[in-house]
């Protein structure tokens, strides 16, 4: 039961350009979402969060978008640069209990110099 | 501020054995969480410490186990090692467990192979 869905296993975009990595999940309990960066050989590095009482979260050139109605959450990179070049995961929990956080299973970015 | 630091990197055991991998987290957090990282199936939950006890579990079998010492310093064991459980075995802490502006921060994993 895959409750955070990541659907596309990898994203290569040009340098400089807009990486736009989609994020969708099934429980509704879920009130607090984040990314997170990983490189290999590495563990995940936090990115960005956005709560469900937002629908929208920017941290320098990264944005969350949430969107609760359809349960999709999205991470907007621009521009994008070969260093962005990782997997990014998609993760959820809900703030008052739980403690944990579920994980979508990835999604590649390749950033073409 | 040192990160979360997890020893070993690297573990080959054969199926049967036990074994045990450590996690220091970052000074002043208490909450302490285990994953597990296998390919394609994104990182699940093992179970998350704080202050010494065990607040949540996640759907493993009990042959995964863990515990956490009064300086938040932590252990997961394994035991009776399953090919199943060759992965990447990562450590995580936080001040409250994965609350909000309280992030997981986690450490570089430890490779386990099973034989």
């Amino acid at each position: 039961d895959q409750q955070v869905k990541q659907n596309s296993p990898s994203l290569s975009v040009q340098e400089g350009r807009i990486s736009i990595l989609n994020c969708d999940y099934t429980n509704s309990m879920f009130d607090y979402f984040l990314w997170y960066k990983k490189y290999p050989a590495e563990g995940p590095t936090f990115l960005i969060s956005i709560s469900s009482i937002k629908d929208k979260n920017e941290d320098g050139r990264f944005t969350v978008f949430l969107n609760k109605s359809a349960k999709h959450l999205s991470l907007h990179i621009v521009p994008s640069q070969p260093g962005d070049s990782a997997v990014y995961f998609c993760a959820a929990t809900w703030i008052f209990g739980n403690e944990k956080l579920t994980f979508g299973t990835g999604t590649r970015l390749t950033i073409i110099p | 501020k040192a990160g979360v630091t997890q020893t070993p990197r690297y573990l080959i055991k054969t199926r049967g054995q036990q074994v045990t991998l450590s996690c220091s987290p970052i000074s002043g957090h208490r909450s302490v969480s285990w994953y597990q990282q296998t390919p394609g199936q994104g990182l699940q939950f093992l179970f998350e410490y704080f202050s010494e006890t065990q607040r949540n579990k996640g759907n493993f079998p009990g042959r995964f186990s863990g515990r956490q010492f009064s300086n938040s310093r932590s252990e997961m064991n394994v035991s009776t090692l399953e090919l199943g459980d060759s992965a990447l075995y990562l450590c995580a802490s936080s001040l409250e467990g994965a609350k909000l502006n309280s992030p997981l921060h986690f450490g570089n994993g430890t490779r386990l192979t099973v034989t």
